[in-house]
């Protein structure tokens, strides 16, 4: 069974610039999560959809915003890009229950310049 | 809010020894509790899981861990480590409540077994 993926691995982009992730979930899994790692600051929950529509969200400022397709897929947008967004962003899923097991991808790392 | 902390932040031991990695947490209510390995150049996988029931769990590769209630701990276990245990340890806690299903992890504990 394929696990979480992620793309693309690396991206570079400049200060104020858009930057789109992207992630394929678990096979029957209906729920993504998105955690940024930085350096110094660990993981820190970003968001969570559900059945296409955004349930949850971290303490992160609107720039930050995603959605998710009916195949489950997901997005995640980071507009007008600073410095310090630069981290690892990382896509999980799960199984909609209330033990929510999450199941991580090998994430993308976002580099600004 | 929830908080995790991971008390060790770097350990440092030879084959065949015991490990115990410290995990606290605070949070009021109801909780879901887990361990995720991160082996190098590898991405975070589950280690083991604590829902309800019997507070001790068995993991994969010989890992446990034990959820102490009064003690807000959940701390991981292995009898004899291995080289290839070499891995960053996180320990993550999500609460239990449908609506706001984020996990908050500790900041990891490096563990370096040396042959």
């Amino acid at each position: 069974e394929a696990g979480v993926t992620q793309s693309p691995t690396h991206l570079i982009k400049t200060r104020g610039q858009q930057a789109t992730l992207r992630c394929s979930p678990i096979s029957g899994h209906t729920s993504v999560y998105w955690y940024q790692q930085a350096l110094g600051l660990g993981l820190q929950f970003l968001l969570w959809y559900d059945e296409g529509e955004e349930r949850n969200r971290g303490n992160f400022p609107p720039r930050f915003s995603g959605r998710q397709f009916p195949n489950y897929s997901s997005e995640l947008n980071v507009n007008a890009l600073e410095l310090e967004d630069s981290a690892l962003y990382l896509c999980a899923s799960s199984l909609r229950t209330a033990t929510y097991e999450q199941y991580f991808g090998p994430g993308t790392r976002l580099t600004v310049t | 809010a929830q908080s995790v902390s991971q008390h060790n932040h770097h350990v440092i031991l030879s084959e065949a020894a015991s490990l115990e990695l410290g995990c606290n947490y605070s949070y009021g209510g109801t909780v879901n509790l887990f361990w995720y390995v991160q082996y190098p150049g590898q991405h975070l996988q589950l280690l083991l899981k604590y829902f309800s029931g019997d507070p001790l769990v068995k993991g994969i590769k010989g890992f446990e861990a034990e959820f102490i209630k009064s003690k807000f701990s959940f701390n991981l276990r292995k009898p004899s480590v291995q080289w290839s245990d070499t891995a960053e340890y996180f320990c993550a806690v999500g609460p239990v409540d449908t609506g706001r299903r984020a996990l908050t992890f500790g900041s990891g504990t490096r563990l370096q077994v040396q042959p």
